[in-house]
Formats: C-alpha cells, structure tokens, sequence
C-alpha cells in the first residue's frame, strides 16, 4: 500500500489566516482525497483532487475556502483559508487501494488544527 | 445515496468481554467495498479490513472477527476478549466500486472504551 507524509502534523493559526497542507504519496495515484474530522465526529470528505483538473467539492465545501491543488500525480495541498475557530479540525488526506486486492485506502497522519 | 449508520455511539466493557460493533450501510450500487478502520487516542486511522460486496464469506483474523450480510446490508464486526489496547473509536465506511471518484463515506464511529 501506498505511503503518504503529511505536513504540518499540528498548527495554532491566528483567526483570518490561512494554512496550507501538504500531502506526498510515494507512488503515483490518480485521485487523492481530503478529509476534516471536527473535534469529536467522524471523517467528512471535503473534495476529491484529480491530477490536471479542478478539485470536485462535496455539499457544503467551496473551493474559495477549501482551494486544492494536484500538480501531480504524487502531491496535493489543501488551503484552510480565512480560518475561523470553527475550522478547528483535524485534516486528513487519502489514497485509494493500490493494486486492487484487499487494501485499504491509506490515510496520512492528519494535520491538527487550532485556530485562536 | 452512500450512508453508513453506527447507531451505537459508546460502548463500555470490563476486559475479556467480547464486543460486537455494529454497522448498517446503504447504496443503490450492486458492487461497494466495506471497511472497519480503528482511530486510537493517538489520532491515526488504522486500517482493519476491506470486504467487497460479492464475498459474504466471514472472516476471522486473531480476536477479530467480521459478519457481512447482504441481505440486512449490515457489517458488523466482534472483537473476542477484549483489552485494554483496543480502546478507540471504530469506523465503518463505504465505498462504490467504478464510479466517478471512488470515495470512502464513513460512519459516525463508535468509541470503545475497555476497562481493565
């Protein structure tokens, strides 16, 4: 299964600022996914990013506050922008299964964030 | 539409208690993968297992066991003599096979909590 380092691990950003995640896979994958689990709760993906398109966005996401970028097929970003104390998550990318078989989708180990 | 319902939100057992974790999906897709991820305190997602939906055979891996039924679209998963390492907050999820994003829809989770 695919490896994926995610950075930063943890981060207290100042209302109004922006952060930006990112993730590197150690093999090429064609879709990468971004998840937001909210203190307590459960994991919300928040878009899909595929290599060369824009990123498709789930209900209540919008790319102004969540921008997304996939310049290639091992890397993606998620921007956390105009933080609010309400974004304070954990946030999360993912991979599909490689290789089909009885894989899971790999996550990387999450950025924790607090917004003050 | 994808939904995964956990209806038990906390369970609590004494060590050596077995546990059994439920999960209820729903999809209109005839093939769909289902997962169990493990979330300790430590916050990482910790892969369990992958069924696919043509395969209702149960399966066993050491004190960990999983029933797949079709028939009630449910997947729920038994730990046998339970510890206290196995303290966490358990995730089922979904996940369509060949549409457009392939993306993992998770349950709400349950937390386990097992005292010694």
């Amino acid at each position: 299964s695919a490896v994926i380092s995610q950075k930063p691990s943890r981060d207290i950003c100042q209302r109004g600022t922006s952060l930006t995640i990112q993730c590197q896979v150690d093999s090429q994958v064609t879709m990468m996914f971004w998840y937001r689990q909210q203190p307590g709760q459960s994991l919300t993906l928040i878009a899909t990013a595929n290599q060369g398109s824009e990123a498709t966005y789930e209900s209540g996401f919008v790319i102004d506050k969540f921008p997304i970028s996939r310049p290639n097929l091992t890397f993606s970003t998620l921007t956390v922008s105009n933080m609010s104390p309400e974004d304070s998550s954990i946030y999360l990318c993912s991979v599909d299964p490689i290789g089909g078989g009885r894989s899971g989708y790999t996550f990387g180990s999450g950025t924790r964030l607090t917004v003050v | 539409a994808q939904k995964v319902t956990q209806a038990q939100t906390e369970i609590s057992v004494v060590e050596k208690e077995d546990v059994t974790l439920d999960c209820v999906y729903e999809t209109r897709d005839t093939t769909y993968y289902l997962f169990w991820y493990k979330q300790p305190p430590s916050g990482e997602l910790v892969f369990l297992i992958r069924r696919n939906s043509f395969d209702e055979q149960n399966e066993i891996s050491g004190r960990y066991s999983w029933n797949f039924q079709k028939s009630t679209s449910s997947f729920n998963f038994t730990i046998t003599a339970s510890q206290v390492v196995d303290s966490a907050v358990y995730f089922c999820a979904l996940s369509e096979v060949g549409g457009a994003t392939n993306k993992l829809i998770f349950g709400t989770g349950t937390l386990l909590a097992v005292q010694p």
